[in-house]
């Protein structure tokens, strides 16, 4: 059965500082990867995805996700955290020749202190 | 803009009542997901349709029911309300190849409330 972690349901960063939100997944075969953003009040928006080659993706808004199959991790970044950046962060998971289906983590809320 | 409109947005209705919330997909998109989002329970899966047949199924209450028409738009239907359907439903779209690759696209979402 896959399952997704995210350690920290909340996380609070200032605004320049670094963001690093957590992903874990357990699955015995390597899944596709994604992390979307949900705003208050809004659908869910993808901001990256993995499912092959270069393990380090870059995403829209400045954040990038590295998997590293070894520690069966998807950890999210950002170099400099914008106070826009403010929003719930989903990762999920997909495994191959599911027809697509997701598993998505519990979320964590990303606070940005002026 | 994901391409994906769900209507209602919102829906106010009393508890042993019947609802039901619609969904078109992108266009392209052969495959519609419903999840419920709630406070207490985080982002939950209820059920996948192709091309208008069921192909998953998750956590979904024997009283919620779906199904997906020719035109491939989806509705949702929940029956015998209770005060703990009340959350935000979403539903998303994708092309849905069997590798499992390709990103689902969400809509705004429904918000139900049950008093």
């Amino acid at each position: 059965a896959q399952s997704v972690t995210q350690l920290g349901s909340h996380v609070s960063v200032s605004e320049g500082a670094l963001v690093l939100l957590r992903c874990n997944y357990s699955s015995s075969v390597p899944p596709y990867l994604f992390w979307y953003v949900q705003y208050p009040n809004q659908g869910l928006q993808l901001l990256l995805k993995y499912t092959t080659g270069a393990t380090l993706v870059k995403g829209i808004n400045g954040f990038e996700a590295e998997f590293k199959k070894s520690e069966t991790s998807f950890h999210l970044t950002k170099p400099s955290a914008h106070m826009s950046d403010a929003a719930e962060y989903f990762c999920a998971v997909s495994p191959p020749n599911t027809g697509n289906q997701f598993y998505f983590g519990t979320g964590t809320s990303l606070t940005v202190i002026p | 803009d994901s391409g994906v409109t769900q209507t209602p947005k919102h829906l106010i209705t009393a508890t042993g009542q019947r609802v039901t919330l619609r969904c078109s997909p992108r266009s392209g998109d052969l495959s519609v997901y419903w999840y419920q989002q709630s406070l207490d329970q985080g982002l939950q899966f209820l059920i996948q349709y192709y091309n208008g047949e069921e192909r998953a199924k998750g956590n979904i209450l024997e009283r919620f029911s779906a199904q997906q028409f020719p035109d491939l738009h989806s509705e949702l239907n929940l029956s015998s309300l209770e005060l703990g359907d009340s959350a935000l439903y979403f539903c998303a779209s994708s092309v849905a190849q069997q590798r499992g690759y390709n990103e689902q696209f969400f809509g705004p979402g429904t918000r139900l409330t049950v008093l």
